[in-house]
């Protein structure tokens, strides 16, 4: 299985200010067949299913705000969160779907200093 | 736009089974996409437990076989009620969890399925009790 880790477990950013969260993979999740990364990110906001907020790594999801980014190739990747806004706060995750089981990061908690 | 909505009981007995239906709307099954079923144990992370394409190609998450290797999940579609279904045998307290039903995309790369999950229906919460 492919394990995630996400970094840090949790954070806490000012308003206006950029949140980072960082997810590695145990192996690589970059197929060489589409030169695509196999990474997707979500929003978890309490009491609500998660969102999709990225996949391949760095495409927005429909009516995903441009203030979230994604980035990284191979192992390790990065949400980025500019312009931090009150209700981005939320437990944020990463998925690979580069091969089955499909695995998800433990989960980053983020919230307003 | 397509809606997902889950139903089943919120109470199974240990080592009886799981049973949940997701409801699809705004779409029909059998054009195409792949469903499937995550779940999260109240305060924790996301397992994924499986997913199916109408026509019947599965695949389970290993973590949810039994001891004799045989998966303890089934997942099977309904085109004429248009629903996706999860049946989860010989359950045990450790899969009290939020279940949620998905959808993911259906085109592939080779061998690899791009098995995003959007959308997401609201969840069920089933615990295991006696």
């Amino acid at each position: 299985d492919i394990v995630m880790t996400q970094s840090p477990d949790s954070l806490a950013v000012s308003l206006g200010e950029r949140a980072t969260i960082n997810c590695k993979s145990s192996q690589s999740v970059l197929y060489s067949s589409n030169n695509k990364n196999w990474l997707a990110w979500y929003q978890q906001k309490s009491g609500q299913p998660p969102k999709l907020l990225i996949y391949w790594a760095s495409t927005r999801g429909s009516g995903v705000p441009d203030r979230f980014s994604g980035s990284g190739s191979g192992t390790d990747f990065t949400l980025t969160i500019s312009n931090l806004q009150a209700e981005d706060v939320a437990v944020y995750y990463c998925q690979q779907y580069y091969s089955t089981p499909i695995t998800f990061g433990q989960g980053t908690r983020l919230d307003i200093k | 736009q397509v809606q997902l909505q889950g139903s089943g009981p919120g109470l199974v007995k240990p080592s009886e089974t799981l049973s949940l239906t997701c409801s699809v709307s705004a779409y029909s099954i059998s054009s195409g996409y792949y469903w499937g079923w995550i779940r999260q144990p109240p305060g924790k992370g996301l397992e994924w437990i499986g997913s199916m394409y109408y026509s019947g190609t599965t695949s389970y998450n290993p973590s949810l076989y039994n001891p004799s290797l045989r998966s303890r999940v089934t997942i099977s579609v309904d085109t004429s009620k248009n629903q996706v279904s999860l049946k989860l045998t010989s359950v045990t307290a450790a899969d009290t969890a939020v279940y949620y039903c998905v959808r993911s995309p259906p085109e592939g790369v080779g061998a690899l399925y791009m098995w995003w999950f959007d959308p997401w229906d609201q969840g069920t919460l089933v615990t295991v009790s006696s």
